[in-house]
């Protein structure tokens, strides 16, 4: 266990559903971030929080939208999602966020299939 | 090609053997971490290696860093099954001495162990 905890581990929704993936961590950092990771390709970075405050949107599609209410929790709401956003969505969390140079703890995924 | 290229692909061995991955980078770097990824789960932070440092170890983990060639390789002794899993490198990305402000993954290196 890594401290960070991803709910639903499983997901799976039509495309015109809404939902919200959950992230928490319990190190008592101060950055959050979501990644997506799909076959065959790099994991990419979606979202930034440090202090609770965006930092980074990497040109994530508005039907992606994160949510962080404090330094402990993070969101992910989905919506109107497309089959290609199927993918294993990964949160992680690190003491700051240092553009790069801090050590990242993951959860477990949340595994998304868009039908 | 991409920042953070592992290679190879893929790396089959017995246990027992040492497992050597690298990877390879294209801008200039303050740190390059390795990752680790069991199937279908987080990633879990193994080792940071810093720009002005050549070489590093924990346990059974060596890794060294070559900026000149822009390079690191990860070399996992005296492998294990349980050390089955996908390794990734992961860097901070510099341009004229600033940072992208993001890890950068590469796509991996799927190691088998067999027992």
């Amino acid at each position: 266990e890594t401290g960070v905890t991803q709910t639903p581990r499983h997901l799976v929704m039509g495309m015109t559903n809404k939902k919200s993936l959950k992230c928490e961590q319990h190190l008592g950092h101060n950055a959050m971030y979501w990644y997506k990771q799909s076959a065959k390709k790099p994991l990419e970075l979606m979202f930034v929080y440090n202090f609770k405050e965006q930092t980074e949107n990497n040109s994530v599609p508005s039907r992606f939208s994160p949510e962080c209410p404090n330094s402990s929790h993070l969101f992910l709401h989905l919506h109107t999602l497309q089959p290609e956003d199927s993918a294993l969505y990964l949160c992680a969390s690190s003491q700051e966020w240092r553009g790069g140079e801090e050590t990242q703890y993951f959860g477990p995924g949340t595994r998304l299939l868009v039908l | 090609s991409q920042q953070g290229e592992e290679d190879p692909q893929a790396l089959s061995i017995q246990e027992g053997e040492n497992a050597t991955m690298n990877c390879s980078y294209k801008t200039s770097i303050n740190n390059l971490q390795w990752y680790r990824q069991n199937s279908g789960r987080g990633l879990v932070h193994l080792i940071l290696i810093r720009s002005n440092e050549r070489e590093k170890h924990s346990g059974r983990l060596r890794v060294t860093l070559d900026t000149s060639k822009k390079s690191s390789s990860l070399l996992i002794t005296a492998s294990r099954a349980a050390d089955t899993a996908s390794y990734f490198c992961a860097t901070d990305r510099m341009r004229g001495g600033t940072s992208y402000g993001k890890l950068t993954f590469g796509q991996g290196t799927i190691l088998t162990v067999h027992p």
